[in-house]
């Protein structure tokens, strides 16, 4: 089983529509939480971290559920540029090792 | 800014010559790592280093060794190149403690023929 687990998508959004996904996490342990955003053959960006209370950065809005051990990430108000695959990261140890998620791919549509 | 450069962005090579990939960090991060990342399967950690001389083994190694002599410098080593490691190759670094975000450089296509 995967550490951290994805639908791989694709979601196709309409520009301006709303759009949410989780992913799972299998290890209990787990520490840190991260949102990496990754455009087509470039390198993975953090996106933003993942607080238990949850938390908002401009259209985007992560939640930690931890007693279900999954992350959701909602993208309000899509732009194209929004277009890209989400990754979903998880910390597992002291040292700082991350687990990553396959990915999420998203696709926002005139 | 965070930065981090790898030695080159595209590399083609033959089965079994010995690779060298490079990467260096600019904001003093303790800890360094070495993935590789193919279609459908995701990023998956080579090596990484939580301070210089240290290496720990990721989850696939096999095939593969590092060197870290300086903190700022990680390198990756195929010893004798083969046909299956034709990948994207991803650096990145992080600190050790409070945050742990991972910053990538931006990577090295290596095609083994």
């Amino acid at each position: 089983r995967k550490e951290v687990e994805q639908d791989p998508g694709p979601f196709n959004v309409p520009e301006g529509a709303t759009v949410a996904f989780n992913c799972t996490y299998s290890n209990s342990a787990s520490q840190s939480f991260f949102w990496y955003r990754q455009d087509c053959r470039k390198e993975p960006k953090l996106l933003m971290s993942v607080y238990s209370s949850g938390n908002e950065d401009g259209r985007f809005t992560a939640q930690l559920n931890r007693a279900s051990q999954y992350i959701s990430l909602l993208i309000r108000d899509s732009k194209l540029s929004d277009s890209a695959t989400y990754l979903c990261v998880v910390r597992t140890d002291s040292w700082g090792k991350l687990q990553f998620g396959a990915g999420t791919q998203v696709v926002v549509t005139p | 800014d965070v930065k981090v450069t790898q030695s080159s962005r595209y590399l083609v090579k033959r089965t079994g010559e010995k690779v060298f990939l490079e990467c260096v960090q600019d904001m003093d991060h303790e800890n360094m790592f070495w993935y590789r990342q193919d279609p459908g399967l995701g990023l998956r950690l080579i090596y990484f280093s939580y301070d210089v001389k240290m290496k720990e083994k990721g989850d696939i190694p096999e095939g593969y060794s590092v060197s870290r002599e300086k903190k700022e410098r990680f390198s990756l080593i195929l010893e004798s190149a083969s046909t299956n490691q034709t990948s994207m190759y991803l650096c990145a670094s992080s600190f050790r403690t409070n945050s742990y975000e991972q910053y990538f450089g931006p990577g090295t296509r290596l095609t083994v023929t």
